[in-house]
C-alpha cells in the first residue's frame, strides 16, 4: 500500500519569496509522482509529474519538485511566489505498473501568497 | 480539445435520497475515475472505468456505483444518501497508463 504525508497543512509566505513545499510518500513498489493545485472552486489541476529519467522536474510557471528515492520525497519549489500562486496544492503517488492510474493524494498545503 | 465536464455543479440532497452526477471524458480518453474530497481533505478513489468496465474500487460501499458509456462518458449513483456523503466529488478521465486531468466536480450536499 501507498501512502503520502504533507507536513505542512498551510504555508504563509511574502510575495516574491522562495517556497518549499514538503511531500513524504511511503510504498513498497516503484511509483510514479504528481503535484496537483486546486484554485478555490476548481478542480484539480496537474503541475508536474515525475515518470522517469531525470530526478529534477519543472513546470512552465516556474515550480519544480526533485525525487529523492532515498528519502522518499519530492518537495516542491519555486524561487519567487506571486499572489497568484495562492491555491491548494496536492502530492500524489501512482503504482508503478498497476492495474489502475489510482492516485494516492496528500491532504493538501494552503499555500497563502501575501502581498 | 475539450477538457473534462461534470454536472450539475452544485446539488443538494436529503438524507435517504439517491443521487446521479454526470461526466464527460476529455477528447481521445478512454479511462474515467471517481474521486470523493471531504473539506479540507486529499481526494479519495472511489473506482475506475475502463471500456466500460470497473477495474478497481477504493474504500467505499456498495452503495456507491457507477457507469461508463460508449462514448467514455460516465455517471456515479450513490444511494441511500447519508450526510457524511456531502463532499466535492471529482471526475478525471486519461489514455491508459497516462495522468488523469480533472473536472471541476460537483458539490454535493446533503441535509
Amino acid at each position: 500500500a501507498q501512502s503520502v504525508t504533507q507536513l505542512d497543512s498551510q504555508v504563509p509566505v511574502f510575495e516574491e519569496a522562495p517556497v518549499e513545499l514538503r511531500c513524504n510518500y511511503s510504498s513498497s513498489v516503484s511509483v510514479y509522482l504528481f503535484w496537483y493545485v486546486q484554485y478555490p472552486n476548481q478542480g484539480l489541476q496537474l503541475l508536474l509529474k515525475y515518470l522517469s529519467g531525470s530526478t529534477l522536474v519543472e513546470s512552465i510557471n516556474g515550480f519544480e519538485a526533485e525525487f529523492n528515492k532515498s528519502q522518499t520525497s519530492f518537495h516542491l519549489r519555486k524561487p519567487s511566489v506571486h499572489i497568484s500562486d495562492t491555491a491548494e496544492y496536492f502530492c500524489a503517488v501512482r503504482q508503478q505498473g498497476g492495474a489502475t492510474n489510482k492516485l494516492i493524494f496528500g491532504t493538501g498545503t494552503l499555500l497563502a501568497v501575501q502581498p | 480539445e475539450t477538457g473534462v465536464t461534470q454536472s450539475p455543479t452544485h446539488l443538494i440532497k436529503t438524507r435517504g435520497q439517491q443521487v446521479t452526477l454526470r461526466c464527460s471524458s476529455q477528447s481521445g480518453h478512454n479511462t474515467v475515475s471517481w474521486y470523493q474530497q471531504a473539506l479540507g481533505q486529499g481526494p479519495q478513489f472511489i473506482f475506475q472505468y475502463y471500456r466500460e468496465e470497473e477495474n478497481g474500487r477504493g474504500n467505499f460501499p456498495p452503495r456507491f456505483s457507477g457507469l461508463q458509456f460508449p462514448n467514455y462518458s460516465s455517471e456515479l449513483n450513490v444511494n441511500a444518501l447519508e450526510l457524511d456523503d456531502s463532499a466535492l466529488y471529482l471526475c478525471a478521465s486519461s489514455r491508459q497508463d497516462s495522468p488523469l486531468h480533472f473536472g471541476n466536480g460537483t458539490r454535493l450536499t446533503v441535509t
